[in-house]
């Protein structure tokens, strides 16, 4: 079975510091994975995915991930917090086997940027 | 731009009463999902559909039911609302086909009193 874990139900950074909100996966193949903001008030937007062809992965606003596989982590990371940044993030895996894809969600990290 | 729609943003109901939760997505999607979110449970998902009158179980269906009478339209039941069903609800939309990104909506926030 597929899980998620998500270290640190909360994290507070300083404005301008570096952002690392972090992500591992369990799965029994090849998994897919995926980084969501959700932002107050708002459904969950995609910032960025990971679909085997490349470890590090470029996402909206900044954001990149890196697929590492012998540690199974997905880490989220930018290299200066935005006060726009402050929101909830979620880490995602699927197999992508099907037409459909059943997408097993973290439990979420919050992130407060402090001015 | 991708644009799905719920019916209410928030709504109060009171125990045993029937809910109705509409969702609408105007991308011609084939995928509809509805989730419930709760603090430190992440995203759970409850249906799904992948194609009109189509429907599958998601991780937790108990107590809910859907309908999917056209493409654009995913509705999720609450036959009846139970105190332990007050929850933040998602809806989502996608294409068919592998790792296709999913759209949410804004969330209905449901009190059950």
């Amino acid at each position: 079975a597929q899980s998620v874990t998500q270290l640190g139900s909360h994290v507070s950074v300083s404005e301008g510091a570096l952002v690392l909100l972090r992500c591992n996966y369990s799965s029994s193949v090849p998994p897919y994975l995926f980084w969501y903001v959700q932002y107050p008030n708002q459904g969950l937007q995609l910032l960025l995915k990971y679909t085997s062809a490349a470890t590090l992965v470029k996402g909206i606003n900044g954001f990149e991930a890196e697929f590492k596989k012998s540690e199974t982590s997905f880490h989220l990371t930018k290299p200066s917090a935005h006060m726009s940044d402050a929101a909830e993030y979620f880490c995602a895996v699927s197999k992508g086997e099907t037409s459909y894809d059943k997408v097993i969600f973290g439990p979420g990290t919050s992130l407060s940027v402090i001015p | 731009d991708v644009k799905v729609t719920q019916s209410s943003r928030y709504l109060v109901k009171r125990t045993g009463e029937k809910v109705f939760l509409e969702c609408v997505q105007d991308m011609d999607h084939e995928n509809m999902f509805w989730y419930r979110q709760d603090p430190g449970l992440g995203l759970r998902l409850i249906y799904f559909s992948y194609d009109v009158k189509m429907k599958e179980k998601g991780d937790i269906p108990e107590g809910y039911s859907v309908s999917r009478e056209k493409k654009e339209r995913f509705s999720l039941i609450l036959e009846s609302a139970s105190t332990n069903q007050t929850s933040m609800y998602l809806c989502a939309s996608s294409l068919a086909g592998g790792l296709k990104t999913q759209y949410f909506g804004p969330g209905t926030r449901l009190l059950v009193l």
